[in-house]
């Protein structure tokens, strides 16, 4: 148990519509990251927060949003889903100062169909 | 974000040594260099980090060359559970809580240890 908790672990769900994916931080962390791999495009970081402000934005479509909240845990939300978002999301989460490692969660497997 | 370049896979045999090399030529004098890896069906996990000089801890040795061009992750002995891929990943100074906080993976090292 790396300490960074994501829930749902598999979600199934039809193409159109919303889903929420939740990740509880590793206790003492501030900072949370997004991140989505699928098999043609790795690893690829969607968004960081920072105690409840967005401070980063990486390859985020437009029908993807996230947020954080006062209790640190984070949401993101999937919405007008296709075919193409079936992939693994990834939470991690850090302790600033620079330098530190993130800490991953397992993961949350969403499959479109 | 400074890129590097890792060979796509690598094999070993189980309890000998394993170098696992990146380059990266257009590093920044404030980028760390991260390396992480992930466990088949598993989130990534931290391995080892460093600047400037060499770092050793439980899991590994990173070793840093003189002109941070580039570094090797070294597994002392590695064991049927290092089968991972291995990310090299510079992590630059956005400031804690800005954007270059963030990391940026590449494709990894696809490590193989056969018995």
């Amino acid at each position: 148990d790396s300490g960074v908790t994501q829930t749902p672990k598999h979600l199934i769900t039809a193409t159109g519509q919303r889903v929420t994916l939740r990740c509880s931080p590793r206790s003492g962390d501030l900072s949370v990251y997004w991140y989505q791999q699928s098999l043609d495009q790795g690893l690829q970081f969607l968004i960081q927060y920072y105690n409840g402000e967005e401070r980063a934005k990486g390859n985020i479509l437009e029908r993807f949003s996230a947020q954080q909240f006062p209790d640190l845990h984070s949401e993101l939300n999937l919405s007008s889903l296709e075919l193409g978002d079936s992939a693994l999301y990834f939470c991690a989460s850090s302790v600033v100062p620079m330098g530190y490692g993130y800490t991953f969660g397992s993961g949350t497997r969403l499959t479109v169909v | 974000d400074a890129k590097t370049t890792q060979p796509n896979s690598m094999e070993s045999n189980e309890e000998e040594p394993v170098h696992l090399p990146c380059n990266h030529s257009t590093i920044s004098g404030t980028d760390y260099i991260h390396w992480y890896r992930q466990l088949p069906s598993q989130g990534p996990e931290y391995v080892i980090h460093g600047l400037t000089s060499n770092v050793n801890n439980r899991m590994a040795s990173l070793a840093i060359a003189e002109d941070r061009k580039s570094s090797t992750l070294i597994l002392h002995r590695a064991t049927l559970r290092d089968a991972a891929v291995y990310y090299c990943i510079l992590r630059g100074q956005g400031g804690i809580t800005g954007g270059g906080n963030k990391l940026t993976f590449g494709t990894g090292t696809q490590l193989k240890v056969e018995l």
